[in-house]
């Protein structure tokens, strides 16, 4: 069974470095085809797509944060770390880490978050 | 790169079908999964864009795709079905993830 649970901090001032980390079970980021995701959700406002990070240590970002964000893996302590620079309080919202569960559809590689994690909310404010 | 549309609000009458729908370009190579996010909780998978439904999942809910556009299902829809619903594919590029606004299902 695979589980995730996200940790950091609650609360962050304007412009410190904020680091999250999912810690999980079940199965092994050094595992071919295995990913980790991170997402975000404003209140009350649509999910976005932060960062996917790949077995192979390949790393995605997305158009939202992009330039002030990294992922990294720690294997061998099952975690992933996001860090995102330079927080603001328009970055405040809940952050879920999730499970990617890569296909072939024949035409194309794909993904689908399957498990994610009860996310965690961070709140930017001086 | 490419975006994801989905109405925001859908409306059912309690037991009818409802088809709530994502459009984008990318659709014709890379394939959606379907999210549904229940007030105050995490989002959860409801369909995967490989298999369908995962365990657990009720039978009611289902999905497919023709084109550009996809379609999640719901065939008699309950009240416990009343949330946003998500779906995510990759853009053109094949390098990003992308997701669909969301769309507020409401079960009358």
């Amino acid at each position: 069974q695979i589980t995730l649970k996200e940790s950091g901090p609650s609360l962050v001032k304007p412009t410190q470095t904020l680091t999250l980390t999912c810690t999980f079970s079940g199965f092994s980021l050094s595992n071919n085809g295995e990913g980790v995701g991170w997402f975000r959700q404003p209140r009350g406002k649509a999910l976005e797509w932060l960062a996917l990070i790949f077995w192979d240590d390949d790393k995605w970002y997305g158009p939202v944060l992009k330039r002030r964000l990294t992922i990294s893996k720690d294997t061998s302590r099952n975690q992933v770390v996001l860090t995102v620079f330079n927080m603001d309080p328009v970055d405040t919202g809940t952050y879920y880490c999730m499970h990617r569960d890569g296909f072939h559809n024949g035409k194309s590689w794909n993904d689908a978050f399957d498990v994610w994690g009860q996310g965690t909310v961070v709140t930017v404010s001086s | 790169s490419s975006e994801l549309t989905q109405d925001p609000a859908v409306s059912v009458a309690l037991g009818q079908t409802v088809r709530i729908t994502c459009q984008g370009d990318s659709l014709t190579k890379y394939s959606v999964s379907w999210y549904q996010q229940l007030p105050g909780q995490a989002p959860s998978l409801v369909i995967h864009g490989r298999y369908n439904r995962p365990s657990g999942i009720p039978g009611r809910f289902s999905g497919s795709s023709s084109g550009n556009m996809a379609s999640l299902t719901i065939t008699g829809a309950q009240a416990e079905d009343e949330a946003d619903y998500y779906c995510n594919s990759r853009d053109n590029s094949g390098k990003l993830v992308i997701f669909g606004g969301g769309t507020k299902l409401t079960v009358l």
